[in-house]
């Protein structure tokens, strides 16, 4: 069945450090993809997606790419903040693309100044 | 503009009780989607509502019901509760092919 696999955490950085999420998924076609963040007590924001390969999306600083060779969508940016702290969750539409969404299990993400 | 709203924030019930759990969609959209999101864990897909119909269903037992009303809000309901039903569970609408707008969540409590 479809899956999607994240790196697992928690990552910790110091402010201005380069960081990479990794995630890659196993799904029938070509999926859309997206990543999520979740702040303590709240609910999932969207970050960025991309809907077809090569792609990339990109929103904050942070970017991914589409690669569908790989089946990756690894999550970049280049100078984190502490506010960037959260649990990142990467996720892929499922089989037809009828709005269900397959999710990793999260990565912790946590900057320390 | 309220996104998508949920009701109740938290909620503690007992093994075996019933529970329902609420959620109005973000205006505009009229597709509503559940997840369950353990602790530690990604949201898993429970079921997707359109046009007052299951659409879709997850790997869920039947203990799990929904319904979906003609102004597009949704209710969760939980029959016979398990101590392992304990999580946040996350309400989601969407428009179209439009990406979903998740909410803040109900944390269920099961002891």
């Amino acid at each position: 069945g479809d899956s999607v696999t994240q790196m697992e955490g928690p990552v910790t950085l110091s402010e201005e450090a380069f960081l990479t999420i990794n995630c890659t998924y196993t799904a029938t076609g070509y999926p859309s993809l997206f990543w999520y963040v979740q702040y303590p007590g709240e609910g999932l924001q969207l970050l960025l997606k991309a809907t077809k390969a090569d792609d990339k999306g990109s929103n904050k600083g942070f970017e991914a790419t589409y690669r569908k060779e790989t089946t990756s969508f690894h999550l970049e940016k280049g100078s984190v903040q502490v506010s960037d702290s959260a649990v990142y969750f990467c996720a892929a539409s499922g089989s037809g693309n009828t709005g269900k969404l397959i999710f990793g299990q999260g990565t912790t993400l946590q900057v320390k100044p | 503009d309220a996104g998508v709203t949920q009701s109740p924030t938290h909620l503690i019930k007992t093994r075996g009780q019933q529970v329902t759990l609420r959620c109005s969609p973000k205006s505009g959209h009229d597709t509503v989607s559940w997840y369950q999101q353990a602790l530690g864990q990604g949201p898993q897909f429970i079921f997707q509502y359109y046009e007052e119909e299951e659409r879709q269903r997850g790997n869920f037992p039947d203990r799990f019901s929904g319904h979906q009303f003609p102004n597009y809000s949704s209710e969760l309901n939980v029959n016979a509760l398990l101590l392992g039903d304990s999580a946040l569970y996350l309400c989601a609408s969407s428009f179209g092919d439009r990406e979903d707008t998740f909410g803040s969540g109900t944390r269920l409590t099961v002891v």
